[in-house]
């Protein structure tokens, strides 16, 4: 049971390049989420999704882009790199509407811009 | 609107002490609790949760929480320290109903144990 697979684990771009980062889930959980982890802000939510074919905005998402073709599959783009989005990225799944169930997270990408 | 602060960004005790970090909501309707728990370089790890029904729940690693809602806290303890807790640790607060799926993180605290 593999759980929420992140890929890659660590990049490093220069400013201006796009990059996606992967996110796939194998539990059939319809909420599927990314966050941004940065020192001393906790986890600030950028996308999310309730399902196929349905995404929206969290706290942070300017920068970033974001589509849901399948259960499984969440993936975040970065348009155009830039130092701010140096971070650690998570993703993140849980069944829908299951609000008092915990979410469950992928292992994080590193991400360092140039 | 829902939010958690964590007071103390930096809890440092020794090895067999008593570890007490400390968390507090904002939420208008009845909230669900999470702790999770991040070592380093690894992705976060769910410590215990409080839905409904017994307000001290028990999580992993003896560490166990208690909802007080008069005080509107969920505090974590743990009687005694050992040096494989040190780790950060992030309270979350979710709600049911309506259009929000969010889960609002409080900006951690990180546990450092000393021999």
């Amino acid at each position: 049971n593999a759980g929420v697979t992140q890929t890659p684990k660590f990049q490093v771009l220069k400013t201006g390049q796009s990059m996606t980062l992967q996110c796939a889930q194998d539990m059939n959980h319809e909420y599927m989420s990314w966050y941004r982890q940065d020192p001393g802000m906790g986890l600030r939510l950028i996308h999310y999704s309730v399902g196929a074919g349905i995404t929206d905005q969290g706290e942070v998402p300017n920068g970033y882009n974001v589509s849901r073709s399948t259960t499984e599959d969440f993936p975040l783009r970065l348009l155009s790199a830039a130092p701010s989005q140096t971070s650690v990225y998570f993703c993140a799944s849980r069944p829908r509407g299951a609000y008092n169930q915990p979410q469950h997270f992928g292992d994080g990408t590193r991400l360092s811009i140039l | 609107a829902q939010s958690v602060t964590q007071l103390g960004s930096h809890v440092s005790v020794s090895e067999g002490a008593l570890v007490l970090l400390r968390c507090n909501y904002s939420s208008s309707v009845p909230p669900y609790l999470f702790w999770y728990v991040q070592y380093p370089n690894q992705g976060l790890q769910l410590l215990l949760k409080y839905t409904t029904g017994a307000t001290l729940v028990k999580g992993i690693n003896g560490f166990e929480a208690e909802f007080k809602k008069s005080e509107t806290s969920f505090h974590l303890t743990k009687p005694s320290a050992h040096m494989s807790d040190a780790a950060e640790y992030f309270c979350a607060v979710s709600f049911s109903g309506g259009s929000n799926y969010k889960l609002t993180f409080g900006k951690g605290t990180l546990l450092t144990v000393n021999p």
